[in-house]
């Protein structure tokens, strides 16, 4: 248990559906991440948030969008995938440096998503 | 940029083996280094750290050295057992924040 909750644990989804990913972090953390995870190959920096704010966006398809209500709840919210965008989709947070944090702080990360797309 | 090269797997080892997955990084300043392990069907932990040169982290039987002169943080296990099967991250993060993940590491190990 790392204190980053994801829902669901697994999602099935055509393609013209619309369907949102949920991350909760109990730590107390600013920042929260999400990475793309596919087989056989790296792991991907989706978007960054730091105090709600959206600092990076890694050229990802506007057929997904972040939303960072306050600092404890990130979503992603897909709509219009492609079977391509079928992985792994992992949230994190950590304490962000910017903001009084140390850069030896870790990332903390939730169970994942495991996403589906027919 | 700043980047992160481990060792390519997959690695296989009999139990009671010794371990190790090497890891070397470009980085400008002075970075914190990490290895993360995903277990499966799980996200990554923290598996130790080091924050500055020649600092050690351990943690369960696994241990890394911070080298600087070699930009290096190579993991070893003296006697890896069959749950210690999991991928293998190696990471840093700089003093702007910002964190570099390697490609991970595949470590089966049989009875």
């Amino acid at each position: 248990e790392t204190g980053v909750t994801q829902t669901p644990r697994h999602l099935v989804m055509g393609m013209t559906n619309k369907k949102s990913l949920k991350c909760e972090q109990h730590l107390g953390h600013n920042a929260m991440y999400w990475y793309k995870q596919s087989a056989k190959k790296p792991l991907e920096l989706m978007f960054v948030y730091s105090l709600e704010e959206r600092v990076e966006n890694n050229s990802v398809p506007s057929r997904f969008s972040p939303e960072c209500p306050n600092s404890s709840h990130l979503f992603l919210h897909l709509h219009t995938l492609q079977p391509e965008d079928s992985a792994l989709y992992l949230c994190a947070s950590s304490q962000d440096t910017a903001s009084g944090g140390r850069p030896y702080n870790e990332q903390f990360f939730g169970p994942g998503t495991r996403l589906t797309v027919l | 940029g700043d980047s992160v090269t481990q060792m390519e797997g997959p690695v296989t080892l009999s139990e009671e083996a010794f371990l190790t997955i090497n890891c070397t990084y470009t980085a400008t300043g002075y970075p914190s280094l990490f290895w993360y392990v995903q277990y499966p069907g799980e996200g990554l932990q923290l598996l130790l750290k080091a924050t500055k040169a020649d600092d050690k982290g351990s943690n369960k039987g696994f241990e890394a050295t911070y080298r600087k002169e070699t930009t290096s943080f190579h993991l070893e296990k003296g006697s890896v057992q069959v749950s210690d099967s999991a991928v293998y991250f190696c990471a840093l993060n700089t003093n702007a924040g910002k964190s570099t993940f390697g490609d991970g590491t595949t470590l089966t190990v049989k009875p």
